[in-house]
């Protein structure tokens, strides 16, 4: 059985900085580019950021490049999101997906605050 | 970067009723999108990949349509549990970018 589970999310203040974790079991993660995707509250889906299966390729949004990074571990089975200088239009629940199977994680709440 | 503008932002139908949703996308995709039912609380699902191609599972009554710069998503006949939220995103190019979202709820 697929899963991806997300962790770290937390309330953080602006300019502050946090490590999202997303452990994947179920499928040849190794394989597989993975996604950051976030919705802010009440609002829709906005994409954040990809990896490629072996790590070389990445690619962010343009409101999150240069603070943003993504990576993954495949010994862990695990991507990360870290992300740097946070601001009040950070906050969403952050989900990582695998876009080709359509496999998705239950998202865990970043809130930026002071 | 390619904007997706989809229409309408939300509707209101009933049981049985036919529904279209577009997407069209600010320069040609090819059939480089997918259709998303999301529930409240949940994650997205995918229900239509390369435009057209109804996912492993996903009911008759969803279909999509188009190619290059527009593209449909249809429900056939609405049941209950089709009341969600809906979105395209396109995967030609990155970034990758998601519709606005249309919300069908129940009249």
């Amino acid at each position: 059985q697929v899963q991806l589970v997300e962790s770290g999310g937390d309330v953080v203040q602006p300019g502050r900085s946090l490590r999202l974790s997303c452990a994947a079991s179920g499928f040849t993660f190794s394989s597989y580019a993975l996604h950051w995707v976030r919705q802010a509250p009440g609002k829709g889906l906005e994409w954040v950021a990809v990896i490629s299966s072996d790590g070389k390729i990445k690619y962010y949004a343009d409101s999150v490049k240069g603070r943003f990074t993504i990576s993954r571990d495949d010994s862990k089975n695990t991507l990360y999101l870290q992300m740097n200088s946070l601001r009040t239009e950070d906050t969403a629940v952050y989900y990582c997906a695998s876009r080709g199977d359509d496999y998705w994680g239950q998202g865990t709440l970043v809130t930026v605050s002071s | 970067d390619i904007q997706m503008t989809q229409s309408p932002s939300s509707l209101s139908a009933s049981v049985g009723d036919r529904v279209t949703i577009t997407c069209r996308a600010s320069q040609d995709i090819r059939n480089d999108l997918g259709w998303y039912q999301q529930k409240p609380g949940k994650a997205p699902k995918r229900l239509i990949s390369a435009a057209s191609s109804l996912q492993s599972g996903v009911p008759s009554r969803f279909s999509g349509s188009g190619s290059g710069t527009e593209f449909t998503l249809t429900i056939s006949s609405l049941q209950p549990e089709d009341f969600a939220t809906y979105y395209c995103l396109q995967h030609d190019s990155y970034p990758l970018t998601f519709g606005g979202g249309t919300m069908v709820e129940i009249k």
